[in-house]
């Protein structure tokens, strides 16, 4: 059973540069998650996408944006990167309309930006 | 303002012994779901344990149970017979359900050392 996988592992950019990250959700999920994790931080909700659609957004500026494809996988894209966007960008993905709703995360992408 | 307040930045345990992290909550939602996750130095969040707010029962999974306690707005998790593998970042976290759709909101984490 393959769980949530994220690509590339590390990313390095400079300022003002674009960013896209990808992750491929769970088997059998069918939502996907995304947080930004400072370091020394807990993560904070970007936004979430289900049936390719943003459902719900955190305190995010539009610079953060994303997409969901119809196999479920996702996209998050960064635009004109600051200093402040070096940071663990983690996936989250789950099954809708489950009780729970239990997210589980991938490895993880490790952003930097000089 | 909904939120998670996790007041022990660090914790230390005795290996085999028990040990309780806490969390509290602040939500108006009456329907919402409380969650820990390990994160080991990896990086990785691992679910461990998962309390709906209707849950009358108190969730357990193996090692892991999760003291609700509803009217204090509390979540604790106990973790017993400590293991030198759970030495870990662990954060308690809630899934709100805000116009149909969940939003989570997650505290800012306690690092668990486990002294052989």
């Amino acid at each position: 059973d393959a769980g949530v996988t994220q690509s590339p592992t590390h990313l390095i950019k400079t300022r003002g540069q674009q960013v896209t990250l990808r992750c491929s959700p769970k088997s059998g999920h069918d939502t996907v998650s995304w947080y930004q994790q400072a370091l020394g931080q807990g993560p904070q909700f970007i936004f979430q996408y289900y049936e390719e659609e943003e459902r719900q957004r955190g305190n995010f500026p539009d610079r953060f944006s994303g997409h969901q494809f119809p196999n479920y996988s996702s996209e998050l894209n960064v635009n004109a990167l600051l200093l402040g966007d070096s940071a663990l960008y983690l996936c989250a993905s789950s099954l809708r309309l489950t009780r729970t709703d239990t997210q589980y995360f991938g490895p993880g992408t490790r952003l930097t930006v000089l | 303002a909904q939120k998670i307040t996790q007041t022990q930045p660090g914790m230390f345990v005795q290996e085999k012994e028990a040990v309780t992290l806490d969390c509290t909550y602040d939500t108006s939602d009456q329907s919402y779901g409380l969650f820990w996750y390990k994160q080991p130095s990896s990086g990785e969040m691992i679910f461990l344990i998962y309390q709906g707010s209707y849950d009358e029962q108190n969730a357990t999974e193996g090692r892991y149970s999760l003291n609700f306690q509803k009217a204090r707005k509390s979540a604790n998790l106990v973790i017993s017979a400590s293991q030198l593998g759970d030495s870990a970042m662990y954060f308690c976290a809630m899934r709100v359900d805000p116009s149909g759709t969940y939003k989570y909101i997650f505290g800012t984490g306690t690092r668990l050392k486990v002294l052989a």
